[in-house]
């Protein structure tokens, strides 16, 4: 089945320690979305990318990087994590820009643990 | 004014009950708005979008009023399989996609 996928489910890593997120989708879709979800809270935008064309929103912090390095494959780069940082991963993918019937499929998620 | 603001709820709601929330959005120049479930520790998933005529997809039927910037979502004979937390999504001109903070419905025996 066409899906997307992200690894790993879980993540735990130290405090300042790099931790690399990745994502993987056989939808063939143009656009592939990161997002943040903390506990109780919506899911927050951090970037997307529209094939090869990164738009970052205007609040993430740089700490947060992304790769994409083919249509399939879009990776989320944390530089130094903190604690604030422990959260949900989403990625979502869309066939094409938002829109009326351009909906988002939805990664499992990632939970990342900072300790 | 928050851009996208729903009830958090929770709604406890008898089984088999009709269930309406509401979800308020500031900027009138939004093109396009959907409904997403979200299970606990799980992915959103699409619900149904929301077209300007309204529509409906078996038992829930969404509605958008663009003069009073909301949408809606009403569930008809409620199961409770449909407890979950339900989000409002509104998509802008430029793209922006901004997610409402989730209404909580438990279905109750």
């Amino acid at each position: 089945d066409a899906m997307v996928i992200q690894n790993p489910r879980y993540q735990v890593t130290q405090f300042g320690k790099p931790v690399t997120l990745s994502c993987s989708q056989t939808l063939n879709h143009n656009v592939m979305y990161w997002y943040q979800q903390k506990s109780s809270q919506a899911p927050k935008l951090l970037f997307h990318y529209y094939d090869k064309d990164f738009n970052n929103e205007a609040d993430t912090p740089d700490n947060f990087q992304s790769r994409r390095p083919n249509t399939s494959f879009c990776f989320l780069d944390i530089r130094s994590p903190g604690l604030g940082d422990a959260a949900m991963y989403l990625c979502a993918t869309s066939r094409d820009r938002p829109g009326p019937s351009n909906e988002q499929f939805f990664g499992p998620g990632t939970r990342l643990t900072v300790l | 004014r928050k851009e996208v603001e729903q009830d958090p709820g929770p709604f406890n709601v008898p089984e088999g009950a009709t269930v309406a929330f509401n979800c308020t959005y500031s900027n009138s120049a939004s093109q396009s708005f959907f409904w997403y479930r979200q299970d606990c520790r799980k992915e959103p998933k699409l619900l149904m979008s929301v077209y300007s005529s309204g529509n409906e997809d078996g038992r829930f039927t969404a509605q958008l009023n663009r003069a009073s910037q909301y949408i809606s979502l009403l569930i008809r004979d409620s199961k409770l399989s449909d407890s979950a937390t339900y989000l409002c999504v509104v998509n802008d001109r430029d793209d922006k996609i901004i997610f409402g903070k989730g209404t909580r419905l438990h279905i109750l025996p």
